[in-house]
């Protein structure tokens, strides 16, 4: 099975200040259609998880534009532009190269 | 508006049975791979098993193989999880989700969960 890490664990951000994620990957998740099936969700507290960027890069509807996804291969990256106080919750990373489907660990994301 | 409801949760003893459903309406239903995923209480995400858009296609994390069997009814518009051998590591809220496309690619929209509790 795919083997998915996240770092870091936590991260404590002032509200206007940038974050970013890293989810490394055990294989690749390119696909033979050329694209890279690892999709990002963020959990708010009480909820259920959604998503925010899938295909590596794509933003999902109704997602603000201070949310990016970049990365190929092994790499990838979820980057906030500005984080806001809503923002606040647990960053999962999927990948759907292969079944089984696997998540990352997660990443706590706190405001300071 | 996409919705997915769960129901059928609830407290099972270790070794019994236990089938959850979910209920989905707002899109057509029939075009779309479906998942389950499972959280345990202050834990991270587990995928469980998903299943292709005819059910033709279906697949499961290894920590529930050949106990747990995913289905569809493309005329209900539900999917359902029968769960069996039960055991108290599968204690965790279960979320029907929808995938993007046919296939098994990922969770595009989420209910809301069903609790379910594995004890004596």
């Amino acid at each position: 099975d795919i083997v998915l890490t996240q770092s870091p664990l936590s991260l404590s951000v002032t509200p206007g200040e940038p974050a970013s994620i890293s989810c490394r990957s055990s294989q690749s998740l390119l696909h033979s259609n050329g694209f890279h099936y690892l999709t990002w969700y963020l959990q708010k507290p009480g909820q259920s998880p959604q998503m925010l960027i899938y295909l590596g890069s794509n933003r999902a509807s109704g997602v603000p534009d201070r949310f990016s996804g970049s990365g190929s291969g092994t790499e990838f990256t979820l980057e906030i532009s500005r984080v806001e106080a809503e923002d606040v919750g647990v960053y999962y990373c999927l990948q759907g190269v292969e079944t089984p489907l696997t998540f990352g660990g997660g990443t706590k994301v706190e405001i300071k | 508006e996409v919705q997915l409801v769960e129901s059928g949760g609830g407290l099972v003893q270790p070794g019994r049975s236990l089938r959850i459903s979910c209920a989905a309406s707002g899109f057509t239903f029939d075009d779309y791979a479906m998942h389950w995923v499972r959280q345990a209480p202050g834990k991270g995400l587990e995928w469980v098993s998903g299943i292709s858009w005819n059910g033709v296609r279906v697949a499961y994390a290894d920590s529930v193989k050949g106990r747990f069997t995913i289905s569809r009814d493309n005329a209900k518009n539900s999917l359902y999880l029968q769960m069996n051998s039960l055991r108290p590591e599968d204690t965790g809220f279960y979320y029907c989700a929808k995938d993007h496309v046919s296939e098994l690619d990922l969770c595009e929209k989420w209910g809301q969960g069903t609790l379910v509790s594995v004890s004596s």
